[in-house]
């Protein structure tokens, strides 16, 4: 049984190009988290979604952050017009169900923004 | 409202030694505790979790207790290894809240 995939691993923008980080649960899981690192900080979370419905954006950036999770393939967290801020690791977990302790993480993308 | 503490890394230490990494956390009512490790180019693994006051998670050599009187979830573990190089992170969650709030994480070097 396959773990979380994220893709890519690592990814390199310009200020004002468009990121997208892609993230496959585990077979099985209908729920998906995602998490941003910052340099020596740790984890925050973003987002949560289940199949085809975001169930909480609370810690989504209002302007140029966007997350899916389509009912079929990988969720996709997009960043549009990229700024040095947004350089971080960015995390995935999925879960069968809606529970903390339930929830398998990925091995992050590391986004720089030159 | 709810935060976690953990001791600042890197945390260096020769093999067989004791290990300690402090963890400490606010939050209202009762929360559940957990410790992740991420190896080197990997995810984050659930280490052990504990879910009310005084339990104690253990996996592969490491415990911790949730200590609800000192706010606390320390890890420990009596003889590292080489293989326990790896970046640490407490996190809690808010009964069975979905959320995971972190710590920064404590990197740990085990030299041979």
């Amino acid at each position: 049984n396959a773990g979380v995939m994220q893709n890519p691993r690592h990814l390199v923008r310009r200020r004002g190009q468009e990121a997208r980080l892609r993230c496959s649960p585990m077979k099985g899981h209908s729920h998906v988290y995602w998490y941003r690192q910052l340099p020596e900080e740790g984890l925050k979370f973003m987002v949560y979604l289940q199949k085809e419905n975001i169930i909480d954006e609370s810690g989504m950036p209002k302007e140029r952050f966007s997350a899916e999770f389509p009912k079929e393939g990988p969720s996709i967290l997009r960043i549009q017009q990229v700024v040095r801020g947004d350089s971080a690791a960015y995390f995935c977990a999925s879960s069968p169900q809606g529970i903390a302790n339930e929830q398998f993480f990925g091995p992050g993308t590391r986004l720089t923004v030159l | 409202g709810n935060s976690v503490t953990q001791m600042e890394g890197p945390v260096t230490l020769s093999e067989e030694a004791f290990l300690t990494i402090n963890c400490t956390y606010t939050a209202t009512g009762y929360p559940s505790l957990f410790w992740y490790v991420q190896y080197p180019g990997e995810g984050l693994q659930l280490l052990l979790k504990a879910t009310k006051a005084d339990d104690k998670g253990s996996n592969k050599g490491f415990e911790a207790t949730y200590r609800k009187e000192t706010t606390s979830f320390h890890l420990e573990k009596g003889s590292v290894q080489v293989s326990d190089s790896a970046v640490y992170f407490c996190a809690l969650s808010r009964d069975s809240n979905y959320q995971l709030i972190w710590g920064a994480g404590t990197k740990l070097i085990i030299k041979p």
